[in-house]
């Protein structure tokens, strides 16, 4: 049973245009979101993270939102670069970042 | 500075053989994660090492997985007669608080 779900696997966007992946969860327990960035043969880089104390969190190009109501969060990436495309991983935990439950991942590419 | 380092970075064995995966964590960090990603799937928690604190072992899969470490330093994951479906990418991460940092993985291939 998957606890963290990214139901697109694939998303293609226009370089200068906003990415949105989509994460949704489905543990209530969850209490800390944080999305990482994987190119091919390395390990994910962590991108950006959130608590559920706040809905928004921002950092240069890019924003998650999370909305616990509905128990979905996602990442916007504006202006999209070529150089974002790569596999995206939702992940959360439920004690701060123990043993993070992941999603499969969204793989996004940017055209020039 | 230095990342997360693994080795190697790929193992090809037979099945039934035992293997041996190397993770050399960040310096300083006291957490140290191991994860294994199938073709096509999410990362898949393993085991946690923090301090001295007993591991938490609740994601290894059978008994023949094991791993240890050594204080705040190098840890190995241990695969006992080694499965097909064993074949995966096994990332580990450390961390000094709220962001793990990963490695690049090592890329295991059961034949």
């Amino acid at each position: 049973d998957q606890q963290v779900k990214q139901n697109s696997p694939s998303l293609s966007v226009q370089e200068g245009r906003i990415s949105i992946l989509n994460c949704d969860y489905t543990n209530s327990m969850f209490d800390y979101f944080l999305w990482y960035k994987k190119y091919p043969a390395e390990g994910p880089t962590f991108l950006i993270s959130i608590s559920s104390i706040k809905d928004k969190n921002e950092d240069g190009r890019f924003t998650v939102f999370l909305n616990k109501s509905a128990k979905h969060l996602s990442l916007h990436i504006v202006p999209s670069q070529p150089g974002d495309s790569a596999v995206y991983f939702c992940a959360a935990s439920a004690d701060s970042n123990y043993k993070l439950t992941f999603g499969k991942g969204t793989l996004l590419t940017v055209n020039p | 500075g230095a990342g997360v380092s693994q080795s190697p970075s790929n193992k090809v064995t037979e099945k039934g053989k035992d293997v041996e995966l190397r993770c050399d964590p960040i310096s300083g960090h006291t957490a140290l994660y191991w994860y294994r990603q199938r073709l096509g799937q999410g990362l898949e928690f393993l085991i946690y090492f923090q301090g001295n604190s007993a591991p938490d072992k609740s994601g290894l899969p059978s008994d023949r997985f094991s791993a240890e470490r050594t204080g705040e330093s190098v840890s190995t994951l241990t695969i006992q007669r080694t499965q097909q479906e064993d074949s995966a990418v096994y990332l580990c991460a450390s961390s000094p608080s709220n962001v793990q940092y990963f490695g690049p993985g090592t890329r295991l291939t059961v034949l």
